[in-house]
């Protein structure tokens, strides 16, 4: 079966510092790949999305990055992070088939001092 | 803009009572919809998708293109729903559209089953 992997599970982190947060999946190749914010009282919102490695697409302007560098392995990545990149953070990942669901690990609760 | 609302942020229904959670869209074209929801310490996770038809735990979503709703409905609530649930359209974000779609997520309704 499919699982999906994600750390760590929270982090605290002083401003403009670094940050790396890594996702991998296992049980399945290929896989649409997708990192999420939620903050606080708002919904989930899509950061980046992945269809294959090498291939990351952006959906907001930030001050975060994503890569992946292997095909079931996604990492979140800031070079300085800011007060506002304090969140939640979510990985999930689908089939690459049309509607298909989406899959998501527990989360790292990010806060930054 | 593509845009997904549910205007509930807060829902409390006694036990029994009849459920729903209301969910709107706009969106171009025709997306597929999906309702995913999280319980107290589990992971997000889908309940029902549009295309499937299907009832889970109860639930059923009648997509009202007209009316560009997504409304969640159940006629009885138990106190296991309570829970967090998002109202989800998908898009396609690259052509072809094979397997090439995103999510965009509702800020969710908080739903209390109350005894």
């Amino acid at each position: 079966s499919q699982t999906i992997h994600q750390w760590p599970a929270t982090l605290v982190q002083p401003v403009g510092s670094p940050l790396s947060l890594e996702c991998t999946v296992e049980g399945t190749s290929n896989p649409n790949l997708y990192w999420y914010r939620q903050a606080a009282g708002r919904g989930l919102q899509l950061l980046f999305y992945s269809v294959g490695i090498g291939q990351i697409s952006s959906e907001v302007p930030q001050n975060l990055s994503a890569s992946r560098p292997q095909d079931r392995q996604f990492i979140l990545s800031s070079k300085k992070l800011l007060l506002s990149d304090s969140g939640f953070y979510l990985c999930a990942w689908s089939y690459g088939q049309r509607n298909q669901p989406q899959h998501f690990g527990d989360g790292t609760r990010l806060s930054i001092l | 803009a593509q845009r997904v609302t549910q205007p509930e942020k807060l829902l409390s229904v006694f036990k029994g009572a009849p459920v729903e959670l209301k969910c709107n869209y706009s969106y171009s074209g025709s997306p597929e919809l999906f309702w995913y929801v999280q319980y107290s310490r589990q992971r997000l996770q889908l309940l029902l998708r549009h295309i499937s038809r299907e009832s889970i735990k109860g639930f059923t979503a009648d997509l009202n293109k007209g009316e560009t709703s997504f409304h969640l409905k159940k006629p009885f609530a138990q106190e296991e729903d309570s829970a967090m649930y998002y109202c989800a359209p998908s898009r396609v974000f690259k052509a072809p559209d094979f397997g090439n779609e995103k999510l965009t997520f509702g800020t969710g309704t908080r739903l209390t089953i109350i005894p």
